[in-house]
């Protein structure tokens, strides 16, 4: 059980173009979902926390407008990566939770190289 | 924010001795959670530990931890080549009203274990 799915696993896209990650629990319902990135042989970085239907919550210094999440569903949110720049480039990790928030499951992350 | 730090950074043993990787905390938790993730990949939940409990085993894995010292351990016994990964702790700690709890994470340490 708590498997998270991502999608896609590998995206490689031009500066400038947007990209969209998607991440999804499958086998339970995730009131809460976090995004991470995640610099080589690094710790993982909070982005932002998001609740099913209401706004995402960023950590500080993370670009509102950069880094657009939507959480429309219990099983479903995903990141926009918007006019993508080449620092913009690294490993991105989603992980779900349902209430209360404690064990978090992760998916497998996408891999993010902008040309 | 990474409120933890893992000690060491790296560990290299060999085959079938065990693996010791500590953590310390800075602020009151609920809850210390470890969390393996192999190379690439998204992170796997091994163990919670919650602030009133001292010891925890799961498998091959022995969890302590040390409210007072604001620490916790983590014991791989009897290591095999597939423990290959980084471990990182997490502290659980209620940062917003209700459930919606982050994860503050540490450093991690690289284990290598080799045949």
């Amino acid at each position: 059980g708590a498997v998270v799915s991502q999608h896609p696993s590998w995206v490689i896209c031009k500066s400038g173009t947007s990209v969209k990650i998607e991440c999804r629990s499958l086998d339970f319902q995730a009131t809460t979902m976090f995004w991470y990135r995640q610099f080589p042989k690094q710790s993982l970085m909070l982005m932002a926390t998001s609740n099913e239907g209401s706004k995402a919550t960023y950590e500080q210094g993370v670009e509102k407008d950069k880094f657009l999440i939507n959480h429309a569903s219990l099983t479903l949110s995903t990141l926009t990566v918007t006019s993508a720049h080449p620092e913009d480039s690294s490993f991105y990790i989603c992980s779900a939770a349902d209430l209360p928030v404690e064990t978090q499951y992760f998916g497998p992350g996408t891999r993010l190289l902008v040309l | 924010s990474q409120q933890g730090e893992e000690d060491p950074q790296a560990l290299s043993i060999q085959e079938g001795e065990n693996a010791t990787m500590n953590c310390s905390y800075k602020t009151s938790i609920n809850n210390l959670q470890w969390y393996r993730q192999n190379s690439g990949r998204g992170l796997v939940h091994l163990i919670l530990i919650r602030s009133n409990e001292r010891e925890k085993h799961s498998g091959r894995l022995r969890v302590t931890l040390d409210t007072s010292k604001k620490s916790s351990s983590l014991l791989i016994t009897a290591s095999r080549a597939a423990d290959t990964a980084s471990y990182f702790c997490a502290t659980n700690k209620t940062y917003y009203a209700g459930n919606n709890r982050k994860l503050i994470w540490g450093l991690g340490t690289s284990l290598a274990v080799n045949p």
